[in-house]
């Protein structure tokens, strides 16, 4: 198993670029998550899927967009990126979305706007 | 409302010394609470997490927490600090086990162990 896989690693994008980071998971895990990670700040949730078709917002959307077309992957897009999307972005899946069920997490994707 | 501090963003022990990292935690409900750890430049893993079963709980490499509900804490202890060790710890909380819970992550302990 791969668990939970993400592309690209690193990205440097210029202010008003768009681009699109991509997650996949191979352990049929229904929920999946996007989360940014900045210093100081521990991990926060941008949006998260409860299943094929179906995401919703975290505490931290605005900029973003998500998509969730197959069970397995999970889109994460930026239409236009502002130096303060400069971050980690971290994927993660869970089997249930709630007790003692835990995350399993993605490699990370470092990206930096300019 | 649920809620996690970690108190020191920072930690230094020696090699082979305690190593203790805290963490409180607020809920309204009983919580359930994990401790991850994020090796440099990889994503976070497991490292332990209560689930109401025992209130010692022990985990991957040695780590262990105890659950004190009076003083609402579950700190992370390892007798024994090993150069591996070298990574960042985050604890988390999340309540109720119906539906999409939220977790919320306390802001990671860098902890430093010196040879």
């Amino acid at each position: 198993n791969a668990g939970v896989t993400q592309t690209p690693k690193f990205r440097v994008l210029k202010t008003g670029q768009s681009m699109t980071l991509l997650c996949a998971q191979d352990m049929n895990h229904e929920y999946m998550y996007w989360y940014r990670q900045d210093p100081g700040m521990g991990l926060r949730l941008i949006h998260y899927s409860v299943g094929e078709g179906t995401t919703a917002k975290g505490e931290v959307p605005d900029g973003y967009n998500v998509s969730r077309l197959k069970k397995q992957n999970f889109l994460l897009g930026l239409e236009s990126a502002a130096p303060s999307q400069t971050s980690v972005y971290f994927c993660a899946s869970s089997f249930r979305p709630s007790g003692n069920y835990e995350q399993y997490f993605g490699p990370g994707t470092r990206l930096t706007v300019t | 409302a649920q809620s996690v501090t970690q108190l020191g963003s920072h930690v230094s022990v020696s090699e082979g010394a305690l190593v203790l990292l805290r963490c409180n935690y607020s809920s309204s409900v009983p919580p359930y609470l994990f401790w991850y750890v994020q090796y440099p430049n990889q994503g976070l893993q497991l490292l332990l997490k209560y689930t109401s079963a025992a209130t010692l709980v022990k985990g991957i490499n040695g780590f262990e927490a105890e659950f004190k509900k009076s003083e609402t804490s579950f700190h992370l202890t390892k007798p024994s600090a090993h150069m591996s060790d070298a990574a960042e710890y985050f604890c988390a909380v999340t309540a109720g086990s119906g539906g999409y819970q939220k977790v919320t992550f306390g802001i990671g302990t860098k902890l430093q162990v010196i040879p």
